[in-house]
């Protein structure tokens, strides 16, 4: 099935220090999500992006929070200052036309801030 | 803000056995239900999408959808080990853009 991309899976910083998630999705894909996962519980919403612009962001998307993807190339999540609390996997999923899609999520990127 | 609630938490059903777990979103302008599937340690998959009244069967697997409600279940018959795993109710709407997550349901298969 279509494959979304995840780089890095792990990735371990100090509290205080700025953060890239990357995320390639699926090469068709429209609309482009960021979720955050802790504990293997809930699926957390954090923002969506389309057509160079974010969409929707819940609570969670701190100000320390941004989202890009520069010229069809990663969509990214960035960190910048992290806090101990940012800890959890991150997954990015693509959907091809918006939210009555199916997502399709990549393998998440787990991150330790200490 | 939008909840999408499930239910139980957590259920061990022996092999063979019939699962069931279910889910209500509290937004009224949902109009769409997910279900995925998420083993331990990898990333959630779609398994049953429902978005009319009614039911759904795809093989083991079955869905219902009460729209006037906003309740949907999932059963799943003749369980199998391979189906442990956390079960994620998912919900959006038309006119909106995010897709909201319940906090899942971890089903247990004892062999």
């Amino acid at each position: 099935g279509p494959k979304v991309l995840q780089i890095p899976s792990h990735q371990i910083i100090d509290m205080g220090q700025m953060v890239t998630l990357n995320c390639d999705p699926v090469s068709n894909h429209l609309y482009f999500y960021w979720y955050k996962q802790i504990l293997g519980q809930q699926m957390e919403f954090l923002v969506n992006f389309y057509n160079g612009k974010v969409m929707e962001k819940s609570k969670l998307f701190k100000d320390q929070f941004s989202v890009e993807r520069p010229d069809g190339s990663y969509f990214t999540l960035k960190i910048q200052p992290t806090a101990l609390e940012d800890s959890a996997v991150y997954f990015c999923a693509s959907s091809l036309l918006g939210s009555a899609e199916t997502l399709y999520f990549g393998s998440g990127t787990r991150l330790t801030v200490l | 803000q939008q909840k999408v609630q499930q239910s139980p938490e957590s259920l061990i059903v022996p092999e063979g056995g019939m699962a069931s777990l279910n889910c209500t979103s509290s937004d009224r302008n949902v109009d769409y239900f997910w279900w995925y599937r998420q083993h331990s340690g990898k990333s959630p998959k779609m398994l049953m999408s429902i978005f009319s009244n009614g039911e759904k069967e795809e093989g083991r697997f079955t869905v219902h959808l009460n729209k006037a409600s906003l309740h949907t279940s999932l059963h799943i018959r003749d369980s199998q080990p391979s189906d442990s795993a956390l079960y994620l109710c998912a919900a959006s709407g038309t006119g909106g853009y995010k897709v909201v997550f319940g906090s899942g349901t971890r089903l247990l298969v004892s062999p």
